[in-house]
């Protein structure tokens, strides 16, 4: 099946400092989400960006889907950015089940 | 709030015991799947409902069930719990067509004794 792989594993920031995370995948996808697991456990979509770039205040995420990798740019943290980052994929056309990566943990400290 | 409602919040139990979960989509979407995530194993889909029909399954246990009702909601039934069920499950609501983003439920965090 599909491999979905990000990094880096683990992330520490100042607050104010840019980051990249990252999310390879093995195969083609027809969908392809970022989401932000709180401390309290919630899921927060953060884009669903199968191709192209997205930009939403401090968050921007790109997709280049023929070289099946996607980025997940966070500009100027703050410390309630901290929690876990996952991207999931969809490798089959609609209404199938996404398939996450490990994540991202950031630590971002004031 | 993403729209998708999940109870309990929390749930205790004992090993052996059964235990159901709720979820209800958000308004207009047909499709519920269900994910569990546990500390070894990550998140990982176990199964999906599209308009109160099976639509696919993941690594779901023969010991678990689920089913979505004509108002669409979902319950997932979880029987002859062990210790190694503790985790925490979530659920998902997509419309279903075209596009098929996900919007995830506040979870239910499963605690077996």
């Amino acid at each position: 099946g599909i491999q979905v792989e990000q990094s880096p594993p683990d992330l520490i920031l100042q607050e104010g400092a840019n980051s990249t995370l990252r999310c390879n995948f093995s195969d083609s996808v027809n969908n392809l989400q970022w989401f932000h697991q709180n401390p309290w456990g919630q899921l927060i979509n953060l884009f669903y960006i199968p191709s192209g770039t997205k930009q939403n205040g401090r968050l921007s995420a790109t997709t280049v889907a023929t070289e099946r990798y996607s980025l997940l740019y966070i500009s100027s943290s703050q410390t309630t950015d901290s929690g876990v980052y996952f991207c999931a994929v969809d490798p089959n056309q609609a209404g199938t089940a996404l398939i996450f990566g490990k994540g991202t943990t950031l630590s971002v400290s004031s | 709030d993403s729209g998708v409602t999940q109870t309990p919040k929390h749930l205790i139990t004992a090993t052996g015991q059964r235990v159901t979960l709720r979820c209800s989509p958000r308004s207009g979407d047909l499709s519920v799947y269900w994910y569990q995530q546990s500390l070894d194993q990550g998140l990982q889909f176990l199964i999906q409902y599209y308009n109160g029909e099976e639509r696919a399954k993941g690594n779901i246990l023969e010991r678990f069930s689920a089913q979505q009702f004509p108002d669409l909601h979902s319950e997932l039934n979880l029987s002859s719990l062990e210790l190694g069920d503790s985790a925490l499950y979530f659920c998902a609501s997509s419309v279903y067509t075209g596009t098929n983003e996900q919007f995830f439920g506040p979870g239910t965090r499963l605690t077996v004794l």
